[in-house]
């Protein structure tokens, strides 16, 4: 079992609907990462969270500490958010390393 | 942007051969962590530094090799290369070794063949 789950690995909508991905993690974190990742490979980081909950235009990231669980949330889904989510972690095993999910491929159809 | 940058960005290899992938990071960012990620699937550690220091590896055979330099630049160089060696490497720097704020480059994509 991986340290990091995601869901679902992929995910097909129309414009405009309201999307979540979900992550659950089984380790110790300081920090978990919401990263978006687009054809070509580079990675941006879209959002850092160790409680709560953070909001950037249309996207909004949750966190459960108790439950191990985030979930990223995007409002009004356009075709340019269509890309690889990928959830990480900043992980309490030696170096502070992160450790990914396996990323959920999002497609957004106009 | 993130201030973080690869090269080259695209590479064929052939089997045997080694291969040195380079990165640059921001200035003041003391830690770079390397990561591997095969086709279809999220990335991998390979190794962090701290101040050109070998700060902690994931699981990774010792062909995988590093360096960091005092000009915030690093390189990752894998020996005798291997078609399951094939993946985009990512290279992600910080300003401390928590690691909780990572800035990602582009990548380079390696092709083994």
């Amino acid at each position: 079992k991986n340290e990091v789950e995601q869901s679902p690995q992929n995910l097909t909508a129309q414009e405009g609907e309201f999307i979540t991905i979900n992550c659950s993690y089984s380790v110790g974190i300081s920090a978990l990462h919401w990263l978006q990742q687009h054809p070509g490979g580079g990675i941006v980081s879209l959002f850092m969270l160790s409680s709560g909950k953070k909001k950037h235009g249309r996207l909004i990231a949750t966190i459960n500490i108790q439950e191990k669980h985030s979930s990223l949330h995007i409002t009004a889904s356009h075709p340019r958010d269509s890309a690889v989510y990928i959830c990480a972690v900043t992980a309490f095993q030696g170096a502070q390393k992160l450790v990914f999910g396996q990323g959920t491929r999002l497609t957004i159809n106009p | 942007e993130t201030g973080v940058t690869q090269s080259p960005t695209h590479l064929i290899k052939t089997r045997g051969q080694q291969v040195t992938l380079r990165c640059s990071s921001q200035s003041g960012h003391n830690t770079v962590s390397w990561y591997q990620q095969a086709l279809g699937q999220g990335p991998q550690f390979i190794f962090q530094y701290y101040r050109e220091e070998e700060n902690g590896r994931g699981n990774f055979p010792p062909r995988f090799s590093g360096l960091q330099f005092p000009n915030y630049s690093s390189e990752l160089n894998v020996n005798a290369l291997e078609l399951d060696d094939s993946a985009l490497y990512l290279c992600a720097s910080s300003p401390t070794a928590m690691n909780t704020e990572a800035f990602f480059g582009q990548g380079t994509r390696l092709t083994v063949v």
